[in-house]
């Protein structure tokens, strides 16, 4: 059982490169998500998706792109990386609905702009 | 909008004591309730969750959380720690039903001193 599987695990980017830290999940679930970690703020929400085609902004999407052609992928674009942008970034999935409410979350990719 | 506020960034406690850690919500509709894990380099691991019905929520690894909806508390609670305990712990709230849009706590490390 794979779960969520993120990718990269580290990574190095100077100011100005664009990347995309991909995230996939098999558990056919419809809602899946992006949060950034940072030292003593918790997780907030970037970007979040309730289904193929569908996605929204969450507490803090400025600087970044989201899209969701699959129900199993959501990758997660920098446009321009910034030094505000390090942090460790995780993807979560879930299902839409009651029937589990707990949301899987893969291990991180830890970044690092430059 | 829903908030939490966990009220303690850090929690010293020698092995085999009890430990409580303490999480507050702010919501203006019903909420789910969750508590999760994080070791070090790692993602996220549920603990527990509270949807409804018994307030007294049993986990993983012996911890247990009651749900106070007049003090709107959530606090998590272990009788004995153990060293593997030693982690980040973090309270997260979403609106109950429909999509799991999830509001996380800015964590409480807790250190289990031998």
């Amino acid at each position: 059982n794979a779960g969520v599987t993120q990718t990269p695990k580290f990574q190095v980017l100077k100011t100005g490169q664009s990347m995309t830290l991909q995230c996939a999940q098999d558990m056919n679930h419809e809602y899946m998500s992006w949060y950034r970690q940072d030292p003593g703020m918790g997780l907030r929400l970037i970007h979040y998706s309730v289904g193929a085609g569908i996605t929204d902004q969450g507490e803090v999407p400025n600087g970044y792109n989201v899209s969701r052609s699959t129900t199993e992928d959501f990758p997660l674009r920098l446009l321009s990386a910034a030094p505000s942008q390090t942090s460790v970034y995780f993807c979560a999935s879930s299902y839409a609905d009651r029937r589990s409410a707990e949301a899987f979350f893969g291990q991180g990719t830890r970044l690092t702009v430059v | 909008a829903q908030s939490v506020t966990q009220l303690d960034s850090q929690v010293p406690v020698f092995e085999e004591a009890p430990v409580e850690l303490r999480c507050n919500y702010s919501s203006s509709v019903s909420v789910y309730l969750f508590w999760y894990v994080q070791y070090p380099n790692q993602g996220l691991q549920l603990l527990l969750k509270y949807l409804s019905g018994s307030t007294l929520v049993k986990g993983i690894n012996g911890f247990e959380a009651e749900f106070n909806k007049s003090q709107t508390s959530f606090h998590l609670r272990k009788p004995s720690v153990h060293i593997s305990d030693t982690a980040e712990y973090f309270c997260a709230v979403a609106r109950s039903g429909g999509y799991q849009k999830v509001t996380f706590g800015t964590g409480t490390k807790l250190q289990v001193i031998p």
